[in-house]
């Protein structure tokens, strides 16, 4: 069964730094994989997403994810965290594109110190 | 597009109470789910749904929970009773067949006294 790990519960960065969270699913063919984005008291927004090609996307807020097959890892990377970057980011895959169903991780809390 | 809207933002309830959480997805959007959040559990798929059919409801807890979708722009999820337990936030999110992710709703807060 496809499944997904964020290692790290709980991530503190200063403003300006850079920022990687680590996403590691399990899955043996192609994963589809997402990045959300969950503010305090809202719903998840979708940040970026892989279905193929280029291993590097890039998605909004200044975001961007690589996709390495070898190392089944799909990290969520920004040079420069803004103050508003804090909240809760969610990898999540897929078995296609046209997933029905999309397993999520626990969720990395990040928080940004000014 | 408004997005999907959930109501209400926030339910508290007494226990044994019944509890109806609505969800309208996003125009043209045909496929329906829902998932509950807890600190404890993350996010888990309750129920989700294709042209208004149930396809996977494996999620949910327990008999008491139920949810329909009569048509491609409503959907409800009903706990009766409802227990302490299930105090959660509950998302309903949209998805349309070109598969590029999920929109979620705001969710609803559900406290149960």
């Amino acid at each position: 069964a496809q499944s997904v790990t964020q290692p790290d519960i709980h991530i503190t960065v200063s403003e300006g730094a850079s920022l990687e969270l680590r996403c590691n699913y399990s899955y043996g063919a192609t994963p589809y994989l997402f990045w959300y984005v969950q503010s305090p008291g809202q719903g998840l927004q979708l940040l970026l997403k892989y279905f193929s090609g280029d291993t590097l996307v890039q998605g909004i807020k200044g975001f961007e994810a690589e996709f390495k097959r070898s190392q089944s890892s799909f990290n969520l990377r920004k040079p420069s965290v803004h103050w508003s970057d804090a909240a809760e980011y969610f990898c999540a895959v897929g078995e296609t594109y046209n997933t029905d169903k999309l397993i999520f991780g626990t969720g990395t809390r990040l928080q940004v110190f000014p | 597009d408004a997005g999907v809207i959930q109501s209400p933002r926030h339910e508290v309830t007494e226990m044994g109470q019944e509890v109806t959480l609505r969800c309208k997805p996003i125009s043209g959007h045909d496929y329906l789910f829902w998932y509950r959040q807890t600190m404890m559990r993350g996010l888990e798929l309750l129920i989700y749904f294709n042209n208004n059919v149930p396809i996977d409801d494996s999620g949910m807890p327990e008999d008491r929970f139920s949810a329909k979708m009569p048509n491609a722009s409503f959907s409800t999820l009903k706990i009766q009773p409802s227990e302490p337990r299930d105090s959660a936030v509950y998302f309903c999110a949209s998805r349309g067949s070109g598969g590029y992710g999920y929109t979620f709703g705001s969710g609803t807060r559900l406290t149960v006294v």
